[in-house]
């Protein structure tokens, strides 16, 4: 079984210039999360979708940041524009449902802002 | 508030046992899980317990869930060096995760 796919795996940029991070999750998994990970910290929610509809994006810089899954299957992360402070690592998650089922991480994007 | 809280290292010999410590602050949580975070690579569940359970082993892998004290640890015996990494522990109700701030594993022979 194919895992949970990202793309680019590194991505370094100049503040203020903007990037879009694409996910595709496993095959089946209605519900797909985005993930910041800071380095030295742990992942924290971003935006989680059911299906093509969003769950909780509270935790969503929605000033700068924009995420949409159009036909319930891949996801784009869009920062814009970007700031020192978005360096980290962006993690994509997927699972078969709301409620408890186990998330299957993707190996993530690093971005690092200059 | 949500805040879950993790010794920042964890050093031990090949073969000893390794016990990681968590702390967390929201009684409500359902379940507690560990993931692994190896370099490069992105987060996978090791193992998980559900809050009415104290203890649970899966082989090498041994839960304990403190509910009175808001307290987990994930005891690994016989510690091998493919251990080395880093470990999370995060809790979640229905479907979101609050995670730790992680601990650095590290194997020495």
């Amino acid at each position: 079984e194919a895992g949970v796919a990202q793309s680019p795996r590194y991505k370094i940029i100049e503040k203020r210039q903007s990037v879009a991070f694409w996910c595709n999750p496993i095959s089946g998994h209605a519900t797909l999360y985005w993930y910041q990970q800071i380095l030295g910290q742990g992942p924290k929610l971003l935006i989680q979708f059911q299906n093509n509809g969003v769950v909780d994006d509270s935790q969503l810089p929605k000033d700068r940041f924009s995420a949409e899954r159009l036909k319930g299957v891949d996801s784009t992360l869009k920062i814009q524009p970007a700031k020192l402070e978005d360096s980290a690592v962006y993690l994509c998650a997927s699972s078969f449902g709301l409620a408890g089922y186990e998330q299957f991480f993707g190996p993530g994007t690093r971005l690092t802002v200059l | 508030g949500e805040d879950v809280e993790q010794s920042l290292f964890l050093s031990v010999r090949e073969g000893d046992s390794s016990v990681i410590n968590c702390t967390y602050t929201d009684s409500s949580s359902t379940y507690l899980y560990w993931y692994k975070q190896e370099p490069g690579a992105g987060l996978q569940l090791l193992t998980y317990i559900f809050s009415n359970m104290d203890m649970k082993q899966d082989q090498r892998l041994t839960v304990l869930l403190n509910k009175k004290d808001k307290h987990l640890s994930l005891r690994i015996a016989d510690t091998q060096t493919g251990d080395s990494a880093i470990y999370f522990c995060a809790e979640g109700g229905t479907d979101k995760l609050i995670f730790g701030t992680g601990t650095r594993l590290q194997v020495f022979p």
